[in-house]
């Protein structure tokens, strides 16, 4: 059964500071891996994902890597913003396609 | 284009009751998926529903039944609410059920509807 963790649980940062947030699964015969992003009461945003085949994937100040033989992943921001504070999930797609695993997420924020 | 759109965004529920919650995907999307989020948990997976067929079920009790319409909507039903079934529940829509090698099928999210049951 596969199972995704995220550390840390909550992270508090300055403005402009660049950080990582990592994701875990123990099963690496995943299919792709997404990023997403959720704000308070709301839903998720799709922020990247990664193919199985793909090494990382990036979009402006986001960064997202993937090993999956070590069953990791990480989420870099650059020159974090306080408009960057969020919740930040990963979830893995597993080889048969029908859903994703979720981590628990990591809390960020961002002071200004 | 619209996203994913949910109804309602909150609703009120005593034990006992039963709940009807639905999704309107992203144009052109044929898969939908359920997922409950409870707090401070990422969500977990109920449903998967393609061409109107169920493709996947999560580890969740036969009170919670879902369908798909033609027109690729979807309501996600459940029965005898328990006070534990309060949650978030979100519906995802995604291009294709399996996703094809190199192919990007990103899940896209609709914002939820709040369920509490008192």
């Amino acid at each position: 059964k596969q199972e995704v963790t995220q550390i840390p649980a909550a992270l508090s940062v300055p403005e402009g500071e660049n950080l990582v947030l990592n994701c875990s699964f123990t099963d690496s015969a995943i299919y792709n891996l997404q990023w997403f992003r959720q704000d308070p009461g709301k839903g998720l945003t799709s922020l990247l994902l990664i193919q199985s085949s793909q090494r990382e994937q990036t979009s402006g100040r986001l960064n997202a890597s993937l090993d999956k033989s070590s069953g990791r992943s990480t989420l870099y921001i650059a020159a974090s913003q306080p408009g960057d504070s969020a919740t930040y999930l990963c979830a893995v797609r597993d080889n048969y396609g029908q859903n994703f695993v979720f981590g628990p997420g990591t809390r960020l924020s961002v002071l200004p | 284009d619209a996203g994913v759109t949910q109804s309602p965004t909150h609703l009120i529920k005593t034990r006992g009751q039963q709940v009807t919650l639905r999704c309107s995907p992203i144009s052109g999307h044929k898969s939908v998926s359920w997922y409950q989020q409870v707090l401070g948990q990422g969500p977990q997976f109920i449903f998967q529903y393609y061409e109107k067929e169920e493709r996947g079920r999560g580890n969740f009790p036969d009170r919670f039944s879902a369908r798909q319409f033609p027109n690729y909507s979807s309501e996600l039903n459940v029965n005898a609410l328990l006070l534990g079934d309060s949650a978030l529940y979100l519906c995802a829509s995604s291009l294709v059920r399996t996703p094809r090698w190199g192919m990007d099928s990103p899940l896209h999210f609709g914002n939820g509807t709040r369920l509490t049951v008192t």
